[in-house]
């Protein structure tokens, strides 16, 4: 079946301006994980939602970072305002449930900010 | 805070040579550990995992044993090939959490 898809592979932004990225999860699955995999950092947990659970945002770096998560599905990473420092490779994962063990990772959205 | 260490890369073998990239992690309770592939140009894949001390984790010729004493759960194989060239990242998973934490990565190139 289809695994966990992402939009845009890539991204090149000005510094300021705001960028969306797109996830699908794997069809069926109810948890879903933002994380970021960046030079410095390495791969850091920004943002887990949970069927209709208020989300544990406890990763995200700064309040410029937002996410959302339509219909228990498909989930939007919006960052305003970007700067240098937000570049990197964000990953999407997808599981069964928020306690399963296994995530499935997207492909990720390459972003650079300018 | 969790945090898991992995041996620094890059890491350069031969073909049929004998790998071990060491990771140890500080958690307190009993994890879930795991070991994600990053294969050039493709997303992180799940390796194999272990839920509970002295639990083997293994796939594609890839062992992990979870050792609760050494805090430890190295991936070791046997004999490379150069298709095994990629990012290994060893990742905890706490009870009751749901993120994962990440070690740096391993860069690892097996050469023909």
């Amino acid at each position: 079946g289809a695994g966990v898809s992402q939009s845009p592979s890539n991204k090149v932004t000005e510094k300021g301006k705001d960028v969306e990225l797109r996830c699908d999860p794997i069809s069926g699955h109810t948890a879903l994980y933002w994380y970021r995999q960046s030079l410095g950092q390495g791969l850091e947990f920004l943002i887990y939602f949970q069927g209709n659970s208020a989300p544990d945002k406890s990763g995200l770096p700064s309040d410029r970072f937002s996410a959302e998560r339509t219909g228990g599905s498909v989930s939007t990473l919006t960052i305003q305002r970007t700067q240098q420092e937000d570049s990197a490779v964000y990953l999407c994962a997808s599981s069964t449930s928020g306690g399963a063990d296994t995530q499935y990772f997207g492909p990720g959205t390459r972003l650079t900010v300018l | 805070g969790d945090s898991v260490t992995q041996m620094e890369g890059p890491v350069t073998l031969s073909e049929e040579a004998f790998l071990t990239i060491n990771c140890t992690y500080t958690a307190t309770g009993y994890p879930s550990l795991f070991w994600y592939v990053q294969y050039p140009g493709e997303g992180l894949q799940l390796l194999l995992k272990a839920t509970k001390a002295d639990d083997k984790g293994s796939n594609k010729g890839f062992e992990a044993t979870y050792r609760k004493e050494t805090t430890s759960f190295h991936l070791e194989k046997g004999s490379v090939q150069v298709s095994d060239s990629a990012v290994y990242f060893c990742a905890l998973k706490k009870q009751g959490a749901q993120k994962l934490v990440f070690g740096q990565g391993t860069r690892l190139t097996i050469n023909p």
